[in-house]
Protein backbone atom coordinates (compact mmCIF):
# COMPACT_ATOMS: atom_id res chain seq x y z
CA UNK A 1 0.00 0.00 0.00
CA UNK A 2 1.39 3.53 -0.70
CA UNK A 3 1.83 6.05 1.90
CA UNK A 4 0.27 8.66 -0.20
CA UNK A 5 -2.31 7.74 -2.72
CA UNK A 6 -3.89 10.14 -5.56
CA UNK A 7 -5.73 9.62 -8.61
CA UNK A 8 -3.73 11.07 -11.04
CA UNK A 9 -6.07 12.11 -13.40
CA UNK A 10 -6.66 13.96 -15.59
CA UNK A 11 -9.12 15.79 -13.62
CA UNK A 12 -10.88 18.29 -16.33
CA UNK A 13 -13.42 21.13 -14.97
CA UNK A 14 -14.93 23.88 -17.15
CA UNK A 15 -13.72 27.40 -16.32
CA UNK A 16 -15.31 28.74 -13.37
CA UNK A 17 -16.47 25.32 -11.73
CA UNK A 18 -14.72 24.01 -8.64
CA UNK A 19 -11.89 21.00 -8.47
CA UNK A 20 -12.16 18.64 -5.57
CA UNK A 21 -8.40 16.73 -5.63
CA UNK A 22 -8.45 14.20 -2.91
CA UNK A 23 -6.11 12.09 -0.99
CA UNK A 24 -5.72 9.51 1.35
CA UNK A 25 -2.83 8.62 4.06
CA UNK A 26 -1.74 5.72 5.33
CA UNK A 27 -0.03 6.35 8.34
CA UNK A 28 -2.11 7.39 11.18
CA UNK A 29 1.15 9.18 13.04
CA UNK A 30 0.89 12.08 10.24
CA UNK A 31 0.28 15.37 11.05
CA UNK A 32 0.95 17.97 8.99
CA UNK A 33 -0.76 17.95 5.33
CA UNK A 34 0.90 20.05 2.18
CA UNK A 35 -0.85 21.02 -0.76
CA UNK A 36 1.72 21.69 -3.80
CA UNK A 37 0.61 23.14 -7.42
CA UNK A 38 3.47 21.81 -9.75
CA UNK A 39 3.49 23.34 -13.58
CA UNK A 40 5.48 20.60 -16.27
CA UNK A 41 9.29 20.71 -15.53
CA UNK A 42 8.83 23.20 -12.78
CA UNK A 43 9.67 22.92 -8.98
CA UNK A 44 6.67 22.51 -6.56
CA UNK A 45 4.77 25.63 -5.40
CA UNK A 46 3.39 25.81 -1.82
CA UNK A 47 -0.49 26.35 -1.95
CA UNK A 48 -1.48 25.75 1.67
CA UNK A 49 -0.96 23.08 5.12
CA UNK A 50 -3.62 22.50 6.88
CA UNK A 51 -3.20 20.05 10.64
CA UNK A 52 -6.24 20.37 12.24
CA UNK A 53 -9.50 18.44 11.52
CA UNK A 54 -11.96 20.69 9.64
CA UNK A 55 -11.55 23.01 6.92
CA UNK A 56 -8.72 25.98 6.57
CA UNK A 57 -9.69 28.48 3.58
CA UNK A 58 -7.08 30.31 1.40
CA UNK A 59 -8.71 33.39 -1.38
CA UNK A 60 -9.98 30.56 -3.73
CA UNK A 61 -8.31 27.29 -2.21
CA UNK A 62 -9.99 25.35 0.50
CA UNK A 63 -8.04 22.45 2.49
CA UNK A 64 -10.11 19.71 4.37
CA UNK A 65 -8.42 17.62 6.66
CA UNK A 66 -10.16 14.13 8.06
CA UNK A 67 -7.89 12.47 10.47
CA UNK A 68 -10.25 9.96 11.40
CA UNK A 69 -10.77 9.03 7.52
CA UNK A 70 -7.07 9.03 7.20
CA UNK A 71 -8.57 11.71 3.96
CA UNK A 72 -7.23 15.16 2.76
CA UNK A 73 -8.65 17.10 -0.15
CA UNK A 74 -8.13 20.49 -1.90
CA UNK A 75 -11.17 23.00 -3.41
CA UNK A 76 -10.10 25.02 -5.84
CA UNK A 77 -12.64 27.45 -6.34
CA UNK A 78 -13.65 29.44 -9.83
CA UNK A 79 -11.28 27.34 -11.29
CA UNK A 80 -8.98 28.82 -14.17
CA UNK A 81 -7.30 27.93 -16.44
CA UNK A 82 -4.06 28.93 -15.12
CA UNK A 83 -4.86 26.71 -12.90
CA UNK A 84 -4.14 23.68 -14.92
CA UNK A 85 -1.13 21.86 -13.30
CA UNK A 86 -0.20 18.90 -11.28
CA UNK A 87 -1.24 18.99 -7.64
CA UNK A 88 1.06 17.53 -5.03
CA UNK A 89 -0.28 15.99 -1.69
CA UNK A 90 2.11 15.62 0.99
CA UNK A 91 2.25 14.65 4.66
CA UNK A 92 4.69 14.70 7.30
CA UNK A 93 4.57 12.30 10.15
CA UNK A 94 6.46 12.12 13.11
CA UNK A 95 9.88 12.89 11.28
CA UNK A 96 10.46 16.17 8.94
CA UNK A 97 10.54 14.58 5.49
CA UNK A 98 7.47 15.28 3.29
CA UNK A 99 6.25 12.05 1.88
CA UNK A 100 5.00 12.61 -1.42
CA UNK A 101 1.71 11.35 -3.49
CA UNK A 102 2.00 10.92 -7.40
CA UNK A 103 0.00 13.91 -7.86
CA UNK A 104 -3.61 14.47 -9.98
CA UNK A 105 -3.10 16.62 -13.03
CA UNK A 106 -6.07 19.08 -13.06
CA UNK A 107 -7.37 20.57 -16.54
CA UNK A 108 -9.45 23.33 -16.80
CA UNK A 109 -10.82 24.15 -20.30
CA UNK A 110 -12.40 27.42 -20.99
CA UNK B 1 14.00 36.86 0.20
CA UNK B 2 14.92 35.39 -2.52
CA UNK B 3 14.13 32.21 -2.45
CA UNK B 4 16.12 28.80 -2.56
CA UNK B 5 18.40 28.79 -5.16
CA UNK B 6 20.35 25.72 -6.82
CA UNK B 7 22.97 25.72 -9.39
CA UNK B 8 23.28 24.52 -11.98
CA UNK B 9 19.61 24.54 -13.56
CA UNK B 10 20.42 21.30 -16.00
CA UNK B 11 23.33 19.08 -15.93
CA UNK B 12 24.01 16.75 -18.81
CA UNK B 13 26.92 13.89 -17.86
CA UNK B 14 28.15 10.60 -19.12
CA UNK B 15 27.92 7.35 -16.91
CA UNK B 16 30.36 6.46 -14.92
CA UNK B 17 31.14 10.84 -14.35
CA UNK B 18 30.85 12.58 -10.64
CA UNK B 19 28.73 15.35 -10.33
CA UNK B 20 27.90 18.04 -7.82
CA UNK B 21 25.03 20.25 -7.49
CA UNK B 22 24.64 23.16 -5.40
CA UNK B 23 21.39 24.50 -3.20
CA UNK B 24 21.50 27.90 -1.58
CA UNK B 25 18.07 27.72 1.06
CA UNK B 26 16.60 30.87 2.03
CA UNK B 27 18.36 32.85 4.50
CA UNK B 28 17.43 32.14 8.04
CA UNK B 29 15.94 28.67 6.74
CA UNK B 30 17.67 25.85 9.49
CA UNK B 31 16.76 23.06 7.59
CA UNK B 32 17.53 21.88 4.44
CA UNK B 33 16.35 19.30 2.15
CA UNK B 34 17.00 17.30 -0.75
CA UNK B 35 14.68 15.24 -2.77
CA UNK B 36 14.57 13.39 -6.16
CA UNK B 37 11.96 13.39 -9.09
CA UNK B 38 11.18 11.29 -11.81
CA UNK B 39 8.79 12.03 -14.56
CA UNK B 40 4.98 10.92 -13.06
CA UNK B 41 6.10 10.93 -9.98
CA UNK B 42 6.35 12.93 -6.56
CA UNK B 43 9.18 13.91 -4.88
CA UNK B 44 11.11 11.21 -2.97
CA UNK B 45 13.14 12.37 0.12
CA UNK B 46 16.74 11.79 0.01
CA UNK B 47 18.30 13.54 2.90
CA UNK B 48 18.22 16.44 5.76
CA UNK B 49 20.13 18.88 7.38
CA UNK B 50 19.73 20.75 10.54
CA UNK B 51 21.99 23.41 10.33
CA UNK B 52 25.24 21.25 9.79
CA UNK B 53 23.96 18.47 10.98
CA UNK B 54 22.70 15.87 8.67
CA UNK B 55 19.78 13.89 10.53
CA UNK B 56 18.15 11.63 8.31
CA UNK B 57 19.26 9.67 5.16
CA UNK B 58 16.75 7.67 2.89
CA UNK B 59 17.56 4.11 3.16
CA UNK B 60 16.86 4.42 -0.46
CA UNK B 61 20.02 6.43 -0.72
CA UNK B 62 23.13 4.74 -2.66
CA UNK B 63 26.34 5.18 -1.38
CA UNK B 64 27.13 6.83 -4.73
CA UNK B 65 25.62 9.70 -2.92
CA UNK B 66 26.57 12.38 -0.43
CA UNK B 67 25.72 15.54 1.06
CA UNK B 68 27.15 18.30 3.11
CA UNK B 69 25.67 21.40 4.39
CA UNK B 70 29.40 22.51 6.15
CA UNK B 71 28.65 25.51 7.50
CA UNK B 72 24.92 24.98 8.36
CA UNK B 73 24.30 27.34 4.86
CA UNK B 74 24.56 25.99 1.54
CA UNK B 75 24.44 22.44 0.69
CA UNK B 76 26.33 20.04 -1.90
CA UNK B 77 25.07 17.20 -3.09
CA UNK B 78 27.26 14.63 -5.32
CA UNK B 79 26.63 11.53 -7.03
CA UNK B 80 29.64 9.55 -7.63
CA UNK B 81 29.49 7.39 -10.47
CA UNK B 82 26.30 7.97 -12.47
CA UNK B 83 24.20 5.83 -13.76
CA UNK B 84 21.71 6.19 -16.12
CA UNK B 85 18.70 5.52 -13.46
CA UNK B 86 20.13 8.75 -11.85
CA UNK B 87 18.70 11.06 -13.95
CA UNK B 88 15.94 12.90 -12.78
CA UNK B 89 14.63 16.20 -11.05
CA UNK B 90 17.22 16.99 -8.00
CA UNK B 91 15.14 19.30 -5.48
CA UNK B 92 16.06 21.08 -2.35
CA UNK B 93 13.97 22.48 -0.28
CA UNK B 94 14.16 24.83 3.00
CA UNK B 95 12.32 25.36 5.79
CA UNK B 96 12.68 27.00 9.74
CA UNK B 97 11.83 25.33 12.80
CA UNK B 98 9.08 27.92 14.10
CA UNK B 99 5.94 26.61 14.21
CA UNK B 100 4.71 24.03 10.99
CA UNK B 101 7.31 22.94 8.91
CA UNK B 102 7.29 24.62 5.65
CA UNK B 103 9.25 23.98 3.23
CA UNK B 104 10.33 25.79 -0.21
CA UNK B 105 11.22 24.40 -3.34
CA UNK B 106 14.27 25.70 -5.41
CA UNK B 107 13.51 25.21 -8.97
CA UNK B 108 15.55 21.88 -9.24
CA UNK B 109 18.39 20.85 -10.98
CA UNK B 110 17.81 18.09 -13.86
CA UNK B 111 20.26 15.48 -14.34
CA UNK B 112 20.40 13.60 -17.63
CA UNK B 113 22.84 10.60 -17.67
CA UNK B 114 23.91 9.27 -21.05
Amino acid sequence: QKEVEQNSGPLSVPEGAIASLNCTYSDRGSQSFFWYRQYSGKSPELIMFIYSNGDKEDGRFTAQLNKASQYVSLLIRDSQPSDSATYLCAVQAGTDKLIFGTGTRLQVFP
Amino acid sequence: DTGVSQDPRHKITKRGQNVTFRCDPISEHNRLYWYRQTLGQGPEFLTYFQNEAQLEKSRLLSDRFSAERPKGSFSTLEIQRTEQGDSAMYLCASSDTGGVDTQYFGPGTRLTVL
